[in-house]
């Protein structure tokens, strides 16, 4: 079945620890985002890349990395210079950027709690 | 990208329609209108979308205003699964830049 995985669902870590969050999607999707998710609130985007190698800034960037390597895979690395890593984190992708084409799909998400 | 703005809540029974509302004044011509919904604990989920004619899916029906500054999302028949936040965005069709921008939803509640 095509779809978009996120690994693990629950994430602990010790504070001060850099934590890297999987993404993986066999849609064949050009674009790929990156998510931040705090109770109660919306969306706001961290990444997003609209092709392979190529990867932009989103609103809340400070304190996260990514890579976009394979087509498949945008990797989302929580560093130890967010200073409140604990949220819900989601991948998402789309067939490209540009109205209908960002009919996004969104993986489960990966809830990150910091210690 | 322009800014949409719905309730922060409502209330539906069982089996019977719901309309939820979205307004957005300064929307563009090519401007398309997304819904997306998002169950507890759970991924955002794809609902419809549209430019300016109605759509109609096996999920819901997107009714848009003539002058396009608002649109409804209608869901036939609720059910206690679609107790969830609903998201109306907008997406241009030139590229927005990858930012998808999903405000805080209408929370629809569903009785039994």
């Amino acid at each position: 079945d095509g779809g978009i995985t996120q690994s693990p669902k629950y994430l602990f870590r010790k504070e001060g620890q850099n934590v890297t969050l999987s993404c993986e999607q066999n849609l064949n999707h050009d674009a790929m985002y990156w998510y931040r998710q705090d109770p109660g609130q919306g969306l706001r985007l961290i990444y997003y890349s609209q092709i392979v190698n190529d990867f932009q800034k989103g609103d809340i960037a400070e304190g996260y990395s990514v890579s976009r390597e394979k087509k498949e895979s945008f990797p989302l690395t929580v560093t130890s210079a967010q200073k409140n890593p604990t949220a819900f984190y989601l991948c998402a992708s789309s067939i490209g950027t540009g109205g209908p084409r960002e009919k996004a799909f969104f993986g489960q998400g990966t809830r990150l709690t910091v210690v | 990208d322009a800014k949409t703005t719905q309730p922060n809540s409502m209330e539906s029974n069982e089996e019977e329609p719901v309309h939820l509302p979205c307004n957005h004044s300064t929307i563009s011509g090519t401007d398309y209108i997304h819904w997306y919904r998002q169950l507890p604990s759970q991924g955002p989920e794809y609902v419809i979308h549209g430019l300016t004619s109605n759509v109609n899916n096996r999920m819901a029906s997107l009714a848009i205003a003539e002058d396009r500054k608002s649109s409804t999302l209608i869901l036939h028949r609720a059910t206690l699964r679609d107790a969830a936040v609903y998201y109306c965005i907008l997406r241009y069709l030139g590229g927005s830049q990858g930012n998808l921008i999903f405000g805080k939803g209408t929370k629809l509640s569903v009785k039994p």
